[in-house]
């Protein structure tokens, strides 16, 4: 089944220890993201990339990190998360392309306290 | 700065009703937009992706169409069932945006009473 895949669904953690959220795609596709969805300001961007080895910021790149060292795997870090970063994460990819849809991970709960 | 707007915030409609979902967007420079479902607990699935010379899309129950120049989309769900609960998000591709970096609504939160 042609899926992206996040993990961990959810994750409580503090404040200032690193944490990884994974997020593997089996379509094959060049196109990866990363967004965050907090209530009143909905999505947004935060990382992407383009392909292997290619990334870019998104609209709210702060306190993230990605790498994109294979095609089907695209982590995001947070080195030393806040309760600032406490969201809903959303990994998403597609084939190249500007009208191709973008298909979206089930999500990944983060707390920080 | 491209703003996606969806009104109304929520919508709660019996069973069996025709029903529209609104969404505008501020910059008409754009390549496409994307119409979208979220479920509790669960990712966005992509409904209709209407691109900017076309004027409409369907699929099964759903109709979408865009209206560029006038800054406006319409989801139209047909005879509407209570599996059709969930938020509904609109987002638009800018020119110029990198590829993917949809600018999203707030979405509308659609509750089909049985």
């Amino acid at each position: 089944e042609a899926q992206v895949t996040q993990n961990p669904r959810y994750l409580i953690t503090v404040t200032g220890k690193k944490l990884t959220v994974t997020c593997s795609q089996n379509m094959n596709h060049e196109y990866m993201s990363w967004y965050r969805q907090d209530p009143g300001l909905g999505l947004r961007q935060i990382y992407y990339s383009m392909n292997v080895e290619v990334t870019d910021k998104g609209d709210v790149p702060e306190g993230y990190k990605v790498s994109r060292k294979e095609k089907r795997n695209f982590p995001l870090i947070l080195e030393s998360p806040s309760p600032n970063q406490t969201s809903l994460y959303f990994c998403a990819s597609s084939t190249q392309g500007v009208n191709s849809p973008l298909h979206f991970g089930n999500g990944t709960r983060l707390t920080v306290t | 700065k491209q703003e996606v707007t969806q009104i109304p915030a929520a919508l709660s409609v019996p069973e069996g009703e025709n029903l529209v979902l609104n969404c505008s967007f501020t910059d008409s420079a754009i390549y496409n937009l994307q119409w979208f479902r979220q479920d509790p607990g669960k990712g966005l699935t992509s409904l209709l992706l209407i691109q900017s010379s076309q004027r409409e899309q369907t699929s099964g129950r759903l109709n979408a169409s865009l209206d560029k120049s006038s800054g406006r989309s319409t989801l139209y769900i047909a005879a509407s069932q209570p599996g059709d609960s969930a938020t509904y998000l609109c987002a638009v591709r800018n020119y110029g945006g990198s590829q993917g970096n949809l600018i999203f609504g707030k979405g509308t939160k659609l509750s089909v009473k049985p």
